[in-house]
């Protein structure tokens, strides 16, 4: 079975802390995503990596980064978290979907900032 | 241009009856179509896909209907049960660099009433 592993289920934080959102994937994918999710908005891709050390922004990259040293792990970073970006953050990892391959998610990361 | 929009936002269904929720994309780039299902609490699953070069996909009760020339695609729940009870994305794949972005329509949450 694949496995996108979020480490972190629900966090509090505060305005202006820096927030690491961790995600782990046991497939050897070598794409992996991360979402925000709102409702109403439905999933907005914030980055996407191909490849260790390699990434792309996605539609909504402000005030977020990522990391992703090893090809198994990809990290979001908030440098300094504001209240907008309080939301669901979903995982989500691949091997190239353009050959018919199926994207998979983890359980996602409910973040609130106060 | 590399928005997808989905409707309805909502859809109520008595048990038994078809569901039918649309998509419509801009960019000639997208090729590959899926529709993901996520219930509360989960993240998205893949329900079913399909490729621009076909009409029509059925697995099961879920069909996809693909019209490449409108750029619409749509979902259609035949013999909807209340375990169909979820939120439905749609999403559009293309090829960026050597990975994949793939982009998600806004939702539609359904219920399906004994």
């Amino acid at each position: 079975d694949v496995k996108v592993t979020q480490s972190s289920r629900y966090l509090v934080k505060r305005t202006g802390e820096k927030v690491f959102l961790e995600c782990v994937q046991d497939m050897d994918h070598e794409n992996m995503f991360w979402y925000r999710q709102d409702p109403g908005l439905g999933l907005r891709l914030i980055y996407f990596s191909y490849d260790v050390k390699m990434k792309e922004k996605g539609d909504i990259p402000e005030g977020y980064s990522v990391s992703r040293e090893k090809k198994e792990r990809f990290s979001l970073i908030l440098e300094s978290a504001s209240t907008n970006q309080t939301s669901m953050y979903l995982c989500a990892s691949s091997f190239i979907l353009a050959e018919g391959n199926t994207i998979y998610f983890g359980e996602g990361s409910w973040l609130t900032v106060v | 241009q590399q928005q997808v929009k989905q409707s309805p936002q909502s859809l109520i269904v008595q048990k038994g009856g078809i569901s039918i929720i649309n998509c419509a994309y801009e960019n000639t780039a997208f090729d590959y179509f899926p529709w993901y299902q996520q219930f509360p609490g989960k993240g998205p699953a893949l329900l079913i896909a399909i490729r621009p070069d076909v009409s029509e996909k059925k697995e099961g009760r879920f069909t996809i209907s693909f019209n490449k020339s409108a750029k619409q695609f749509s979902l259609h729940i035949m013999d909807s049960q209340p375990g169909d009870s979820a939120t439905y994305f749609c999403a559009a794949s293309m090829r960026v660099i050597v990975t994949d972005k793939l982009i998600f329509g806004t939702g539609t949450r359904l219920q399906v009433f004994p």
